[in-house]
């Protein structure tokens, strides 16, 4: 089924491992973001990128790099993971409509972080 | 970048309509206003999306007014099932220059029998 693929769904950590979650999508979207949301809030840009090779901080970049060398792939990284980063992380992606211009975001399902 | 502001929660019963109010006062001349619903445990996922008006499909109606500083989401007859958490989410094009897709804290609506 075409959409937007997170892996894994779950994963535990402990602080200061690193590990890369992985985000892929088959709709030749040119832009995707990651966003984290924590119990009761609601989504907060970290990184996002505006085609293959682009990519920019959003709300909350400190702790994760993302690299895109690819339009399906876009990973999030995080180097040395701390109980802060304990999170539901999204990945999205979208594509100019060719007749209004706007945008509509898909989400994938979401990758629960536990980093004890 | 447009802020929006919504209420942080609000209760209804089965059958009833819902309007959801979210204000962007400094809404962008480019910028679409679009919300989406998100269940418990799940990505959030587009109910409609409109730039000024009234625009309606099959799951909600949204109210534009001329100025475009806020919108309104309307949910006709809802159901149990309509129980989610609603944003508003304004500056859709993130090809504009600086444009960052920020999600506000969103309206958690409650369904009641």
């Amino acid at each position: 089924n075409a959409g937007v693929t997170q892996t894994p769904k779950f994963q535990v950590l402990k602080t200061g491992q690193s590990m890369t979650l992985q985000c892929a999508q088959d709709m030749n979207h040119e832009y995707m973001s990651w966003y984290r949301q924590d119990p009761g809030m609601g989504l907060r840009l970290i990184h996002y990128s505006v085609g293959a090779g682009i990519t920019d901080q959003g709300e909350v970049p400190n702790g994760y790099n993302v690299s895109r060398s690819t339009t399906e792939d876009f990973p999030l990284r995080l180097l040395s993971a701390a109980p802060s980063q304990t999170s539901v992380y999204f990945c999205a992606s979208s594509t100019r409509d060719p007749h209004s211009g706007a945008n509509v975001l898909t989400f994938g399902a979401g990758s629960r972080l536990t980093v004890l | 970048l447009a802020k929006t502001t919504q209420p942080i929660s609000m209760d209804s019963y089965e059958g009833q309509e819902v309007n959801i109010t979210c204000s962007h006062n400094n809404i962008a001349t480019n910028d679409y206003i679009t919300w989406y619903q998100q269940f418990p445990s799940q990505g959030p996922r587009f109910i409609i999306q409109g730039y000024k008006t009234k625009v309606t499909n099959e799951v909600a109606s949204l109210f534009i007014p001329a100025d475009r500083k806020s919108s309104t989401l309307s949910l006709p007859r809802v159901s149990l099932s309509d129980t989610a958490v609603y944003y508003c989410l304004v500056g859709d094009n993130p090809y504009n220059q600086g444009g960052k897709l920020i999600f506000g804290q969103g309206t958690e609506l409650s369904v009641k029998p």
